[in-house]
């Protein structure tokens, strides 16, 4: 069974700084892997997938995430944080019967 | 031009009624889906259809039937709406059924039970 989870519910940054969003999933194959961010009363948007290609993924506005087998992690993380970056944010692994599980979710503040 | 479109966004009602939630894609997409989001935020696969076949079931009470008339199409219908049904729900769609290719959603249905 493939499961994933998000170590921070809640992560508080700065304006400016670098954010960092915690990612550790198990899966019993080579997985494909998801962050997604849902912004308050709206759907779910894709920031960054992985499928076994390169293991530093780059996303849109400005996000990355980094695929480590050794250490079944795939964290986010993004160089300066923008006011509008306030959102939840999904870490998730697709199951070998073609499911997708979603992470607990992490809720990120942007303070001014 | 939204690709993901559900109707309507927000739904209040009675305990006992039936009501039905839509959902289209413009996006050309052969698997649709459906989401349950808790008040945790907690989201779990619910229904998905492949080119209008049931793929997906998980374990949901048998009050809630979704149906596709067609690709692009994908609604659901609750019989006998009960509180815990209280939720958000997403419809989400995907080129083909593995998973690799990331899911579009929409801006979810809130449903609220009285």
């Amino acid at each position: 069974a493939q499961s994933v989870t998000q170590l921070d519910s809640h992560v508080s940054v700065s304006e400016g700084t670098p954010v960092l969003l915690r990612c550790n999933y198990s899966s019993s194959y080579s997985p494909s892997l998801f962050w997604y961010v849902q912004h308050p009363n709206k759907g779910l948007q894709l920031l960054l997938k992985y499928t076994s290609a390169a293991t530093l993924v780059k996303g849109i506005n400005g996000f990355e995430a980094e695929f480590k087998k050794s250490e079944t992690s795939f964290h986010l993380t993004k160089p300066s944080a923008h006011m509008s970056d306030a959102a939840e944010y999904f870490c998730v692994v697709r199951s070998n019967d073609y499911k997708l599980s979603f992470g607990a979710g992490t809720t990120v503040t942007v303070r001014a | 031009d939204t690709a993901v479109s559900q109707t309507p966004k927000y739904l209040v009602t009675q305990m006992g009624n039936d009501k039905s939630i839509k959902c289209e894609q413009n996006l050309g997409h052969d698997t649709m889906y459906w989401y349950k989001q808790d008040s945790k935020k907690f989201l779990k696969i619910m229904f998905s259809y492949n080119n209008k076949e049931l793929i997906i079931n998980e374990t949901v009470p048998n009050r809630f039937s979704p149906k596709s008339p067609d690709k692009a199409h994908l609604n659901l219908h609750i019989n006998s709406l009960e509180l815990g049904d209280s939720a958000v729900y997403f419809c989400a769609s995907s080129f083909g059924q593995g998973g690799k290719q990331p899911q579009h959603f929409g801006d979810g249905t809130r449903l609220s039970i009285l």
